[in-house]
């Protein structure tokens, strides 16, 4: 059975430009979570998309955004790109969204942004 | 804004050697799991704790859950190389879906 996947690997922007991350979440599950991983700040929670709808997000300016389409799959857009973006983006799959559920991460996009 | 703290956060002990890892929060968590990470890798679950004072083990890793299911712990007995990796703890919010992940501990154990 296929994991999560993600693309790109790597990913290279210039400030004030936007990148857009995508995610295949594991056959069958639902839920996506994306995750920022900077270094010095840890891994933390951007949003958590089910079912097509996005259910919460985190403490992020509006210019993270994304979208999950009807096959589940899902897409992080970061518009006028900030030196500070530079991260490794996670995304995460679960069977249905329900607490204490697996999480079950994709190898993750490195962004950088010169 | 629920918080995770974890300590310490860097540990580097010899083989054969054993650890503890900390995750303390004032606020309490409905659930609490703990992940491993490899360099170039996504976190992967090691375990999920729900009751207060809840006590699971997976061979020489021993997780538990505070009674106040406000912090947890990670003990590692007789520390192997390929126990090497960021230890994070992910904790979800009660009665709402908070996520919160601690800042990870780095464990280095050397041969």
């Amino acid at each position: 059975e296929a994991g999560v996947t993600q693309s790109p690997t790597h990913l290279i922007k210039t400030r004030g430009q936007q990148a857009t991350l995508r995610c295949s979440p594991i056959s069958g599950h639902t839920s996506v979570y994306w995750y920022q991983q900077a270094l010095g700040l840890g891994l933390q929670f951007l949003l958590w998309y089910d079912e097509g709808e996005e259910r919460n997000r985190g403490n992020f300016p509006p210019r993270f955004s994304g979208r999950q389409f009807p096959n589940y799959s899902s897409e992080l857009n970061v518009n006028a790109l900030e030196l500070e973006d530079s991260a490794l983006y996670l995304c995460a799959s679960s069977l249905n969204g329900q607490l204490q559920e697996t999480q079950y991460f994709g190898p993750g996009t490195r962004l950088l942004v010169l | 804004t629920q918080l995770l703290e974890q300590s310490p956060q860097f540990l580097s002990i010899q083989e054969g050697e054993n650890l503890t890892v900390y995750c303390n929060s004032s606020s309490v968590f409905s659930s609490l799991q703990w992940y491993r990470q490899e360099p170039g890798e996504g976190p992967v679950l090691l375990v999920t704790v729900v009751t207060g004072g809840e006590v699971k083990k997976l061979k020489r890793l021993t997780f538990q859950f505070g009674d106040a299911r406000k912090d947890s712990s990670l003990h590692i007995t007789a520390a192997q190389p390929g126990d090497t990796g960021l230890y994070l703890c992910l904790g979800s919010g009660a009665g709402s879906y908070q996520l919160t992940f601690g800042k990870g501990t780095k464990l280095s154990v050397i041969p």
